[in-house]
């Protein structure tokens, strides 16, 4: 049991690059998150999936795109790599509402 | 607007103390209250839910307690120990919502 995994954990792209970001759970969870970590901004939501086949909008998503491509999978992709999103990236998995979230370790992005 | 405050300072305590760490809201009206622990380079690790209904919640050295009129929860580790130094979060998420929002978290660094 892996829980939440993600890939790469590591990335450099240059400005205007494009790349997705691969995150899987093995928990059979409903919703999965997409979240952002700056230093002195905690973590920032970027997008969610409630379900398989729903994907919403969170706090910070211009420059992103998001795919559920089943219930295991959710990615990540910026099409046009800034250096703005240069930050740590997290992956979220939770069965209910009102329960704690499993997170991946996070990709590390610098775009340059 | 809706605010989570958790001190920004770190706190610094010895070994064997109990560490309070506080979070405040203003404009929430949550229905659950979480708890994560953070080290460096790594995903959040869920330590702890209390409902709104709850007073106070305890799992091994941790406790936790929300109080909706104070519009606070506290979170306390007893007979700490180095290996608690990390950062504490705290995630707040109304009832029927799927997104918990965070707060900046707190570090504790515990001396021996």
């Amino acid at each position: 049991n892996a829980g939440v995994t993600q890939t790469p954990k590591f990335q450099v792209l240059k400005t205007g690059q494009s790349m997705t970001l691969q995150c899987a759970q093995d928990m059979n969870h409903n919703s999965m998150y997409w979240y952002r970590q700056d230093p002195g901004m905690g973590l920032r939501l970027i997008y969610y999936s409630a379900s398989e086949g729903t994907t919403d909008k969170g706090e910070v998503p211009n420059g992103y795109n998001v795919s559920r491509l089943n219930k295991r999978e959710f990615s990540l992709r910026l099409e046009s790599a800034a250096p703005s999103q240069t930050s740590v990236y997290f992956c979220a998995s939770r069965g209910l509402a009102g329960v704690g979230q499993y997170f991946g370790p996070g990709t590390r992005l610098t775009v340059t | 607007s809706q605010k989570i405050e958790q001190n920004s300072e770190a706190l610094n305590i010895q070994e064997g103390k109990t560490a309070t760490l506080t979070c405040n809201y203003t404009n929430y009206s949550p229905a659950y209250l979480q708890w994560y622990r953070q080290d460096p380079g790594r995903g959040p690790v869920f330590l702890l839910l209390i409902r709104e209904n709850e007073k106070e919640k305890r799992k091994e050295r941790l406790k936790v307690t929300f109080d909706t009129t104070l519009k606070q929860s506290l979170f306390h580790i007893t007979a700490s120990q180095p290996a608690d130094s990390a950062t504490y979060l705290c995630a707040l998420e109304t009832g029927g919502s799927y997104i918990p929002t965070f707060g900046r978290g707190t570090s504790l660094i515990v001396h021996p």
